[in-house]
Order: C-alpha cells, then structure tokens, then sequence
C-alpha cells in the first residue's frame, strides 16, 4: 500500500533534549511538509521541501531542523531551543501540482 | 499573503439534519481550496478539492462545496449527517504556483447528535 508513515506515534522528551522524528512516503512525491497543530490553532508550516536536498523554512521553524538526503524521507529534529514544543506533528507530502497527503501524526509531549 | 477564516469553531447538529461550515479565504492571487476532515488523534483526509473548472465540487462520504470567487468563500455542505462525520474539518488554500503550501484556517469541530 502507498502511504506516509510517521513514527513514532507517541514521544516523550525531557526538557534540553533534542529529538527527531520521522517521516516516510513511498508515493514517489517530490514535495513534503511538516506541520505543528495546536488545540484551536489549525496547522502550522514549519518546514517544506520541494526537491531532494533542498528544503526552506515555514512559518514556524524556529527551533526546529530537518534533512532531505532521500526522496522518500524527511525527518524533523526538535532541538532544546524550542521553548514550547508539546503538540502533534504531522507529515505530507504532494506532487508539484495536486493535494498533500497526510500521515498519521506524531504526539510529542515534553516532560 | 493568504489566510483562511472558519467562521465557527463549533457546529453541533442533529443526525439526519443538514450541515454547512463556513470557510471565507483572503489571496491577492487565483487559489487551490481544499476541505480536509481529522477524526481524534489521526492524520488528515481529504474531503474534496477545487483546482479549476465548475464551481461545485463533489467529494467523498456526501460532501459538497462551492467555491464563490466574488464572495472569496467556500463552504461545506452536507445534506444529512450521521454519527461517524463527528469529527474537526479544516478549509486550506494554496496557490496554483510555486511549492504548494498549504495555509489553514483554524478548524471546525463537527459533532452529530443522536
């Protein structure tokens, strides 16, 4: 089945800790997105990359990093210098022209 | 710059009644919209899409928008509800150029009365 994977569902991290979490496409898309949902604020952009090994910053990329060495993946590293990083993460990922698809999301919660 | 308002955050309805969620969006330029649905704790699905062409758009599970370029909205129709479209619905824009970010309004929580 074709499909966005993230993992791992839930994640817990201790304040100072950096943590990355994954994404996985076998979709062959070129596009993929991470987003940070917060209760009664929709999604927000953090990261997007349009092309292997290129990748911009969304609207919310402070505190947060991300690669794309591989076409099928593009992991998201939340690093101690995001003050408040408990929410739910989600990936997509498109074709240049048409809707993202979603994964299942990633719930961090920061102890 | 894009933005999207969802006119309600909550919409409690009957079973078996009719549905609409409001969507009204802002761009200086022409847009993709979309209708995604989130059931608790999962990822999002989308519902339907309007890219080019007629302005009535048909998607999945018996929901309908219409997109209306003078009143810059696009609003979710449902003719009669049942118990499982209980879940958040979200309205997106996009532009037709460039990477296809997809700008959210804040969401509508759709729940179903017995």
């Amino acid at each position: 089945d074709g499909g966005i994977t993230q993992s791992p569902k839930y994640l817990f991290r201790k304040e100072g800790q950096n943590v990355t979490l994954s994404c996985e496409q076998n979709l062959n898309h070129d596009a993929m997105y991470w987003y940070r949902q917060d209760p009664g604020q929709g999604l927000r952009l953090i990261y997007y990359s349009q092309i292997v090994n290129d990748f911009q910053k969304g609207d919310i990329a402070e505190g947060y990093s991300v690669s794309r060495e591989k076409k099928e993946s593009f992991p998201l590293t939340v690093t101690s210098a995001q003050k408040n990083p408990t929410a739910f993460y989600l990936c997509a990922s498109s074709t240049r022209t048409d809707e993202q698809f979603f994964g299942p999301g990633t719930r961090l919660t920061v102890l | 710059a894009q933005s999207v308002t969802q006119l309600d955050s909550q919409v409690p309805v009957f079973e078996e009644a009719p549905v609409e969620l409001r969507c009204n969006y802002s761009s200086s330029v022409s847009v993709y919209l979309f209708w995604y649905v989130q059931y608790p704790n999962q990822g999002l699905q989308l519902l339907l899409k309007y890219l080019s062409g007629s302005t009535l758009v048909k998607g999945i599970n018996g929901f309908e928008a219409e997109f209306n370029k003078s009143q810059t909205s696009f609003h979710l129709r449902k003719p009669s509800v049942h118990i499982s479209d209980t879940a958040e619905y979200f309205c997106a824009v996009s532009e037709p150029q460039g990477a296809q970010k997809l700008v959210f309004g804040q969401g509508t929580r759709l729940t179903i009365n017995p």
